[in-house]
């Protein structure tokens, strides 16, 4: 069964704290995906990685990195945590071949206070 | 900008009701179409669609895409409390990298 996974799944972290959120799928697809999900603003595309240490920003960016030292593992960063960062994070994982379906993982819920 | 939009935004009915929610899309390098369907936890996928006219069914759900108007509609007949839940359409789109592009969701309330 394929699975991805999130390190947590509640977080709260301190205004200007630096946030490491992790994901790790087990199906070796190369496309990993990093959501943020609000309230009447739906699933935003943060960033996303085509291949290890591959990047491109997706549409709201700012505020956060990403790293893919590894094809499994996809990270996210929030360099100093604000309070406007307080959402629902989903990662995702996608494979360029004959498969479609993006497979997400349980969700990493970060409140910054 | 790529952009996918669905309606109506909410939508409460009965027991037993039939829905339609509806996606549009317009996008540049369009590849399919999905649906999921997500309650209180990480969306699960329902349907992949990629050609015009094909219905897809699962049950009391069923989808058809119409790539000449660029929509899709998600029927879901019969409805019980166990769809309540949030809708969400996605656009892969293609080029050099892959990617998904949700709409904001249609939230679904079945009463009894």
């Amino acid at each position: 069964d394929v699975k991805v996974t999130q390190s947590s799944r509640y977080l709260v972290k301190r205004t200007g704290e630096k946030v490491f959120l992790e994901c790790v799928q087990d199906m070796d697809h190369e496309n990993m995906f990093w959501y943020r999900q609000d309230p009447g603003l739906g699933l935003r595309l943060i960033y996303f990685s085509y291949d290890v240490k591959m990047k491109e920003k997706g549409d709201i960016p700012e505020g956060y990195s990403v790293s893919r030292e590894k094809k499994e593992r996809f990270s996210l960063i929030l360099e100093s945590a604000s309070t406007n960062q307080t959402s629902m994070y989903l990662c995702a994982a996608l494979t360029s071949g004959s498969s479609y379906e993006q497979y997400f993982g349980p969700g990493t819920r970060l409140t910054v206070t | 900008e790529d952009k996918v939009v669905q309606s109506p935004l909410s939508l409460v009915v009965h027991e037993g009701d039939t829905v339609t929610l509806n996606c549009s899309y317009e996008v540049t390098n369009f590849r399919s179409l999905l649906w999921y369907k997500q309650e209180k936890k990480a969306p699960t996928f329902l349907f992949m669609l990629t050609s015009s006219g094909i219905e897809k069914k699962s049950g009391r759900l069923s989808s058809i895409l119409d790539k000449k108007e660029l929509f899709s509609i998600l029927n879901i007949t019969a409805t019980q409390t166990g769809d309540s839940a949030v809708y969400l359409c996605a656009v892969r789109v293609g080029g050099g990298s892959e990617k998904l592009v949700f709409g904001k969701g249609t939230k679904l309330t079945v009463n009894p």
